[in-house]
């Protein structure tokens, strides 16, 4: 099964935005690309998933490369209420709906 | 709130025992997923369901077992529990296999 490789943690100034990369060097064509976060004393949450072209919502957008070996997360401004651990997740066993959490990137915000 | 409930909220017991926690999902959901996040292995998939049927599994120990029943809520059955076994539960529901899941609140289990 694919993996991924995120940062163990990043940093943000509040109102600024941030970027949250991913490496997925051994995604399959099929294979969606999920982000999910959780804030602290929290179940996760989902953020937003792709295929091949970037892809917005109200809380993120998605951008992944070309090959689809890398993708980034973007907060387009960064509130206190953002701190979290980011995971980037592939899909495990062929299902699309199994997603195999690895450590995520814990993201701090400062004031 | 993301519509999904889990029963109990925490739940302390003794090493041999067994305990049975308890999933509903939103509705209209037909897809369960129960996960494990202790301090050492973080978030690990254990079971997934559709419609009443076992989709895949991960990491679920022999232990462990899991049902989805006819009105499709789940239930995580772990029996011998050992200290190890001490962690937070969560069961997450979407609608089909692709789409978003929605987390519940989660089960603290402790061992003792």
């Amino acid at each position: 099964d694919a993996k991924t490789t995120q940062p163990n943690s990043m940093e943000s100034n509040e109102e600024e935005p941030v970027h949250l990369p991913c490496n997925h060097s051994t995604i399959s064509g099929t294979d969606y690309i999920h982000w999910y976060r959780q804030l602290p004393s929290q179940g996760p949450e989902y953020v937003i998933h792709g295929l091949t072209s970037n892809v917005n919502n109200r809380m993120a957008s998605l951008a992944i490369a070309e090959d689809r070996k890398s993708s980034t997360l973007i907060l387009h401004r960064a509130t206190l209420r953002d701190a979290a651990v980011y995971y980037c997740i592939l899909p495990y066993g062929g299902s699309q709906g199994n997603l195999i959490f690895g450590k995520g990137t814990k993201l701090s915000v400062k004031p | 709130d993301s519509g999904v409930t889990q029963t109990p909220k925490h739940l302390i017991t003794a090493t041999g025992q067994r305990v049975t926690l308890r999933c509903s999902p939103r509705s209209g959901d037909l897809s369960v997923y129960w996960y494990q996040q202790s301090l050492d292995q973080g978030l690990q998939f254990l079971i997934h369901y559709y419609n009443g049927e076992e989709r895949a599994k991960g990491n679920i120990l022999e232990r462990f077992s899991a049902q989805q029943f006819p009105d499709l809520h789940s239930e995580l059955n772990l029996s011998s529990l050992e200290l190890g076994d001490s962690a937070l539960y969560f069961c997450a529901s979407s609608v089909d296999y692709a789409d978003e899941q929605f987390f519940g609140p989660g089960t603290r289990l402790t061992v003792l």
